[in-house]
């Protein structure tokens, strides 16, 4: 069974740097794309970075390009978000997702399961 | 960039069926996906590629696309059937993925 745990959330204050992290269990992580999607507070759901199963594409949300970093590690079944420059519109609960497409980069797929999330807060 | 866009509230009597569009230009020519969201807790996927339904979700959630809508129905709402429904697809314009702004499910 899927299990994705985030980890490294909390309260921050704008302009600073928070990194994230997912723990993934019973899958074969280092053949599934990841993705990291958020939700504001009452908000809807936004998609915001992606990272093809061998790290080869990466692809971010313009809301985050060049503040924020996705990668992952395949020998720790881990996938990281390294967030800079953060802003309060960047408070939100960020998911991990797993890609539906084995060996797949990333595109034209959907999220099939996704962690129970963790919170950041962005504010002075 | 794609726009999706969802009626923010359904209400339906428990055992009717509830109709959740999302509309895209020419989204029959994509790819929809649908998420369940209860309170507090994350996105289930209940409807993949138009109209396949996950191991474990219920024959009640169907999906169709044409044209410019795209349609999740849930058929005999139960009062556990009520949440957030997100709509999802691909936009192979800037490689990004899009979503709806969700509709709120209520069974009255």
């Amino acid at each position: 069974q899927v299990h994705l745990v985030e980890s490294g959330g909390g309260v921050v204050q704008p302009g600073r740097s928070l990194g994230l992290s997912c723990a993934a269990s019973g899958f074969d992580f280092g053949i599934y794309a990841m993705h990291w999607v958020r939700q504001a507070p009452g908000k809807g759901l936004e998609w915001v970075a992606l990272m093809s199963y061998n790290g080869g594409v990466k692809n971010y949300a313009d809301s985050v390009k060049g503040r924020f970093t996705i990668s992952r590690d395949n020998s720790k079944n881990t996938l990281y978000l390294q967030m800079n420059s953060l802003r309060p519109e960047d408070t939100a609960v960020y998911y991990c997702a797993k890609d539906d497409l084995n060996h797949g980069l990333g595109t034209n797929s959907w999220f099939d399961s996704w962690g129970q999330g963790t919170l950041v807060t962005v504010s002075s | 960039s794609y726009v999706l866009t969802q009626p923010p509230s359904v209400s339906v009597a428990p055992g009717q069926t509830a109709t959740i569009t999302c509309a895209g230009n020419n989204i029959g020519s994509y790819s929809v996906h649908w998420y369940q969201q209860k309170p507090g807790q994350a996105p289930v996927l209940v409807v993949s590629d138009d109209t396949d339904r996950p191991a474990g979700i219920p024959e009640r959630f169907s999906g169709s696309n044409s044209g410019t809508t795209a349609t999740l129905t849930i058929s005999r709402v139960e009062a556990g059937d009520e949440a957030d429904y997100y709509c999802q697809v691909w936009d192979s314009s800037n490689d990004h993925y899009v979503f709806g702004s969700g509709t709120k499910v209520t069974a009255l």
